[in-house]
């Protein structure tokens, strides 16, 4: 049984440029969130993903949008990268979105912006 | 913003001994978790108590709730070299659709063999 898998490990992008990350979650899963985890703190939810819509968002802008595909996989897309974009961006996947079960997360991208 | 705060940030024990860290947080729940980071690397699911619930056990791990205080606690008995990583409480408080969680900032566990 496969778990929640991220592509790619690590990326090294430069200040104003594009990136995507890639999730895809445990089999049998249908709900998709991104976090972003800051180096020392604790990760901080970006937003979720059920049904190929966003259902929920955190406190991030705009420059952040994603992406849930008809097999549950997901794109999380980050423009204009700042310094502060640097983090480890994980993915979790659970099943249903009213159910409140756990959440299990992916190795995570390690973004690195120069 | 995050909800949950651990306490303490830093926790470096013997190999053998217990470990406890503690979890605070500010609203309804509907749930709460911990998990353990390596490393900087995923994170793995060790528990979910729901907000009904007072006491969990699974292994070596004991999670208890207290709603009206709105707190938790992780008790690791018997810990091992291997119990070394970063722990963090995340809290369920969505309401309808959606179940984001809230993170701590968490709790680094050092156990010394």
């Amino acid at each position: 049984d496969a778990g929640v898998t991220q592509s790619p490990t690590h990326l090294i992008k430069t200040r104003g440029q594009q990136v995507t990350l890639r999730c895809s979650p445990k089999s049998g899963h249908d709900t998709v969130s991104w976090y972003q985890q800051a180096l020392g703190q604790g990760p901080q939810f970006i937003f979720q993903y059920y049904e190929e819509e966003e259902r929920q968002r955190g406190n991030f802008p705009d420059r952040f949008s994603g992406h849930q595909f008809p097999n549950y996989s997901s794109e999380l897309n980050v423009n204009a990268l700042l310094l502060g974009d640097s983090a480890l961006y994980l993915c979790a996947s659970s099943l249903g979105q009213r159910k409140r079960k756990e959440q299990f997360f992916g190795p995570g991208t390690r973004l690195t912006v120069l | 913003s995050q909800q949950g705060e651990e306490d303490p940030q830093a926790l470096s024990i013997q190999e053998g001994e217990n470990a406890t860290m503690n979890c605070s947080y500010k609203t309804s729940i509907n749930n709460l978790q911990w998990y353990r980071q390596n490393s900087g690397r995923g994170l793995v699911h060790l528990i979910l108590i729901r907000s009904n619930e007072r006491e969990k056990h699974s292994g070596r791990l004991r999670v208890t709730l207290d709603t009206s205080k709105k707190s938790s606690s992780l008790l690791i008995t018997a810990s091992r070299a291997a119990d070394t990583a970063s722990y963090f409480c995340a809290t369920d408080e969505s309401k309808g659709y959606g179940n984001k969680l809230v993170f701590g900032a968490g709790t680094i566990l050092r156990v010394k063999s």
